[in-house]
C-alpha cells in the first residue's frame, strides 16, 4: 500500500523567508501525481502545486517550488519570501495515475513569523 | 459554478443518532469521494463513486454508507453516530478517475458524537 509521511509536525519562519516542508512516499508504482494542499484556518483545502512523476523538472508555482527525487521518494514543498497570508497546514499527497483516490501525508503545521 | 458544496458546516450528533451529510457539485464529474479528517492523520477516503450508481469502499468504510443516484450528488450517511466519528468531513470531485485531473474539495463538515 502507499505510504505518505510527512516528518514535520510543526514550522516556522521569519516573514519574507524561505522555508522547505518535507515530504516521503512509498510506492511500487512509476506512474503517479503527487501533490502540496494547502489549508488555513477555514478549513478549504486548496491545491498548492502539482508534480506527474514522469516528468524530470521541478513544478513552480510563484513562490512555490518542489524538489522532486523520484529514487529517493522525496517531494518537499519550498516556499520563497514567506507571507502572513502562507501560514496554514500543509499535506503532502500522492495519486496513482490510474484512480482518483489520494493519499495523505500527516500534515505540517507552518507559522509565519512577522 | 458553486463547485462542491457541502451541508451542514457543522453538526452535534449523539451516540446512536443517524444523519446524513450532503455533498453536491455543479460540474458534472464522474468522480466523487468522501474523506475524514483527524488530528495527526491527514486526511482518509471513507468511500468513493466513479459515476452514478457505482460506489466503493475506500480505507475506513466501516460505519457509514453512501449511494449515487444522480451524478450531482453523493451523500454519506450515519447509521448509528459513534464518538470514534467526531471529524471533519470532506467531500470532494474530479472529472474522471484517471489521467491528470484535479479534485475539487467542498468546504467541509465538522460532526462532534457526544
Amino acid at each position: 500500500a502507499q505510504t505518505v509521511t510527512q516528518s514535520q509536525p510543526e514550522m516556522s519562519v521569519q516573514e519574507a523567508e524561505t522555508v522547505t516542508l518535507s515530504c516521503t512516499y512509498d510506492t511500487s508504482e512509476s506512474d503517479y501525481y503527487l501533490f502540496w494542499y494547502k489549508q488555513p484556518p477555514s478549513r478549504q483545502m486548496i491545491l498548492v502545486i502539482r508534480q506527474e512523476a514522469y516528468k524530470q523538472q521541478n513544478a513552480t508555482e510563484n513562490r512555490f517550488s518542489v524538489n522532486f527525487q523520484k529514487a529517493a521518494k522525496s517531494f518537499s514543498l519550498k516556499i520563497s519570501d514567506s507571507q502572513l497570508g502562507d501560514a496554514a497546514m500543509y499535506f503532502c499527497a500522492y495519486r496513482f495515475q490510474g484512480a482518483q483516490k489520494l493519499v495523505f501525508g500527516q500534515g505540517t503545521r507552518l507559522t509565519i513569523n512577522p | 459554478n458553486a463547485g462542491v458544496t457541502q451541508t451542514p458546516k457543522f453538526q452535534v450528533l449523539k451516540t446512536g443518532q443517524s444523519m446524513t451529510l450532503q455533498c453536491a457539485q455543479d460540474m458534472n464529474h464522474e468522480y466523487m469521494s468522501w474523506y475524514r479528517q483527524d488530528p495527526g492523520m491527514g486526511l482518509r477516503l471513507i468511500h468513493y463513486s466513479v459515476g452514478a450508481g457505482i460506489t466503493d469502499q475506500g480505507e475506513v468504510p466501516n460505519g457509514y454508507n453512501v449511494s449515487r443516484s444522480t451524478t450531482e450528488d453523493f451523500p454519506l450517511r450515519l447509521l448509528s453516530a459513534a464518538p470514534s466519528q467526531t471529524s471533519v468531513y470532506f467531500c470532494a470531485s474530479s472529472y474522471s478517475q484517471g489521467g491528470p485531473y484535479e479534485q475539487y474539495f467542498g468546504p467541509g463538515t465538522r460532526l462532534t458524537v457526544t
